[in-house]
């Protein structure tokens, strides 16, 4: 079990610019969550997958993000034309939901800096 | 819907003295409870989580959470707190029933004083 890992740790753009971020979650994990965390705030839903359904979508997804989960594996987050009030950090977590306790193992987060 | 209040952005103990962190939940199911450590430049880290079994849940680190259902509480403590407690902690909330999105607090900084 190698955990949650994501990457890149760290992402400095200049606004208008396209970023990608990768997710690799916890072997065997069929929910894949991201969210996004600005400084003093908790983490903020963003959307999550079973499988490579994706199932949900926040408010806070504007058309400008997109995210992928192709082969039920990795995940990609994806946000078109940055604006600097992109810049957060960006939180990747996975379960396994066979006993729907939903407990969510978090990577480190991409944090994505806009200038 | 569902919603998670920290009191107090910043709390303050002497090393080894009591650590007290606040949290009440609003939810209209029986809700999962968690509360999350945070380390700079580090994930969340699950510290304990309640699933409707026992109300008092222990967790890693010393920690344990009561849930209070009348109170809609879910508080954290430490008997004592030591210098590696120092960290941001979140609580958490999600739907009973397996849901899927788990709503956080905003957070409350520990500080651990020499």
């Amino acid at each position: 079990d190698t955990g949650v890992s994501q990457d890149p740790r760290h992402k400095i753009t200049k606004r208008g610019q396209n970023v990608t971020f990768r997710c690799d979650p916890i072997s065997e994990h069929n929910r894949l969550y991201w969210y996004r965390q600005t400084l003093g705030q908790g983490p903020e839903f963003l959307t999550y997958f079973q499988n490579e359904a994706q199932l949900e979508k926040s408010r806070l997804l504007s058309d400008r993000f997109s995210a992928e989960r192709p082969k039920g594996s990795f995940s990609t987050l994806e946000i078109q034309r940055t604006e600097q009030g992109d810049s957060a950090m960006y939180l990747c977590a996975s379960s396994f939901d066979a006993t729907a306790k939903n407990i969510q193992y978090f990577g480190a987060g991409t944090r994505l800096s806009v200038l | 819907a569902q919603s998670v209040t920290q009191l107090g952005s910043h709390v303050s103990v002497s090393e080894g003295a009591l650590v007290l962190l606040r949290c009440n939940y609003s939810s209209s199911v029986p809700p999962y409870l968690f509360w999350y450590v945070q380390y700079p430049n580090q994930g969340l880290q699950l510290l304990l989580k309640y699933t409707s079994a026992a109300t008092l849940v222990k967790g890693i680190n010393g920690f344990e959470a009561e849930f209070k259902k009348s109170e809609t509480s879910f508080h954290l403590t430490k008997p004592s707190a030591h210098m590696s407690d120092a960290a941001e902690y979140f609580c958490a909330v999600s739907e009973g029933t397996g849901g899927f999105k788990t709503i956080f607090g905003a957070g409350t900084r520990l500080f651990v004083k020499a």
